[in-house]
């Protein structure tokens, strides 16, 4: 069964540009979660999907974050602009349900100079 | 605000050794734990999972422990080896499910010496 896909890897951008990661999450998996991992803390939620729609946002930065997951498959995470304090890991995680396992990807590493 | 902290940042054994690895969390109404595993550019790994009606569970090699009257929870390593090297989670769910929304500690980061 293949995983959580997550892309691109590596991104690298000036503050104050706008950058958006991709995630592909395990075939059938209903729920989507995006978390936050700033290096030496662990992950943070920022939102989590249930088919197309939005379960919780409440962590997340409004005035610069946006995410979507249009027909309730892939997702993006957009950030617009970035600062230098978005500098993380962006992990994306995927549930059969919002009550099951959740399964993680390998992240995009952000570097905000 | 309520959250899950571990009491040792980094932890160095000796491989063959038992490894322990505390956490302390702070939100009572939670009653789903998870300890997960991350390895250097990877995602979290799942360990080994405990609901709050149980203050003990085994794994291969893994053995988690809930102590729910002062809400500590640790994971216990037999034989350390070398590939257990990682950076060691625990999380919480306080929504009374068993799914992804979850609450992490900062972190123990476990280094074995051969």
């Amino acid at each position: 069964e293949a995983g959580v896909a997550q892309s691109p890897r590596y991104k690298i951008i000036e503050k104050r540009q706008s950058v958006a990661f991709w995630c592909n999450p395990i075939s059938g998996h209903a729920t989507l979660y995006w978390y936050q991992q700033i290096l030496g803390q662990g992950p943070k939620l920022l939102i989590q999907f249930q088919n197309n729609g939005v379960v919780d946002d409440s962590q997340l930065p409004k005035d610069r974050f946006s995410a979507e997951r249009l027909k309730g498959v892939d997702s993006t995470l957009k950030i617009q602009p970035a600062k230098l304090e978005d500098s993380a890991v962006y992990l994306c995680a995927s549930s059969f349900q919002p009550n099951t396992e959740a399964f993680f990807g390998q992240g995009t590493r952000l570097t905000v100079v | 605000g309520e959250s899950v902290g571990l009491h040792l940042p980094t932890l160095s054994v000796q491989e063959g050794d038992n490894s322990i690895i505390n956490c302390a969390y702070s939100n009572s109404a939670s009653d789903y734990f998870i300890w997960y595993k991350q390895e250097s550019g990877k995602g979290p790994q799942f360990i080994i999972d405990i609901r709050s009606n149980m203050d003990k569970r085994q794994g291969q090699r893994v053995t988690v422990l809930l102590n729910k009257t002062v809400k500590h929870l640790s994971l216990q390593i037999a034989a350390t080896q070398p590939g257990d090297s990682a950076v060691y989670f625990c999380a919480e769910n306080p929504y009374r499910d068993q799914g992804g929304k979850l609450i992490f500690g900062q972190g123990t980061e476990l280094s074995v010496k051969p």
